[in-house]
């Protein structure tokens, strides 16, 4: 079965800094792989995902992930970070096969600071 | 755009109710899922559907039934409601194409059970 390790509950920066978002997995094979974005008293909403081809995957709002087989990662990243970027973030990560569920990490809760 | 509706945002209940959590998807999705969200645990699949009558247990099926009659709708019932079933239950849909893994969620539905 597959899972997600997302290392940091909580992590604060300061508005413009650079943002990186750890996320593991384990699974058999080359999974999908996928980060969401839930703002305060909102529902889920996808902000990249990575089926296969190029590791590194573009999203919405200026964020990107990059795919590493031999780390078995999934890290999001952000050049820049906004205000409005403070929510929870969180990685899924889903098989080609059977269960067409996914499985979500933990979370991590960003703040940012002014 | 998807739409995934979920029939209330915040539900207080008493222990012992039989509790009924709606979701409609207007984009005739194939599967859906119904979703727990607590602290630090992330989400956690209680169950899913791939099909009109079809329903597949999740991780954590327990105290909870689901009913799907209809391709749009997909019920969660809590048959008698525990405090320990408080929480946050999001409802998302997918199709099984290609991308059937990009789940897309509602706005999620906060019960309190007294």
């Amino acid at each position: 079965a597959q899972s997600v390790t997302q290392p940091d509950i909580h992590i604060t920066v300061s508005e413009g800094a650079s943002l990186e978002l750890r996320c593991n997995y384990s699974y058999g094979a080359t999974p999908y792989l996928f980060w969401y974005v839930q703002s305060p008293g909102q529902g889920l909403q996808l902000l990249l995902k990575y089926f296969s081809g190029d590791t590194l995957v573009q999203g919405i709002k200026g964020f990107e992930a990059e795919f590493k087989r031999s780390q078995s990662s999934f890290n999001l990243r952000k050049p820049s970070v906004h205000w409005s970027d403070a929510a929870e973030y969180f990685c899924a990560v889903g098989a080609y096969t059977g269960r067409r569920a996914l499985t979500f990490g933990s979370g991590t809760r960003l703040q940012v600071q002014p | 755009d998807v739409k995934v509706t979920q029939s209330s945002r915040y539900l207080v209940k008493r222990t012992g109710e039989k509790v009924f959590l709606e979701c409609v998807q207007d984009m005739d999705h194939e599967n859906m899922f119904w979703y727990r969200q607590d602290p630090g645990l992330g989400l956690r699949l209680i169950y899913f559907s791939y099909d009109v009558k079809m329903k597949e247990k999740g991780d954590i099926p327990e105290g909870y039934s689901v009913s799907r009659e209809k391709k749009e709708r997909f019920s969660l019932i809590l048959e008698s409601a525990s405090t320990n079933q408080t929480s946050m239950y999001l409802c998302a849909s997918s199709s099984s194409g290609e991308s059937y893994n990009e789940q897309f969620f509602g706005p999620g539905t906060r019960l309190t059970v007294l």
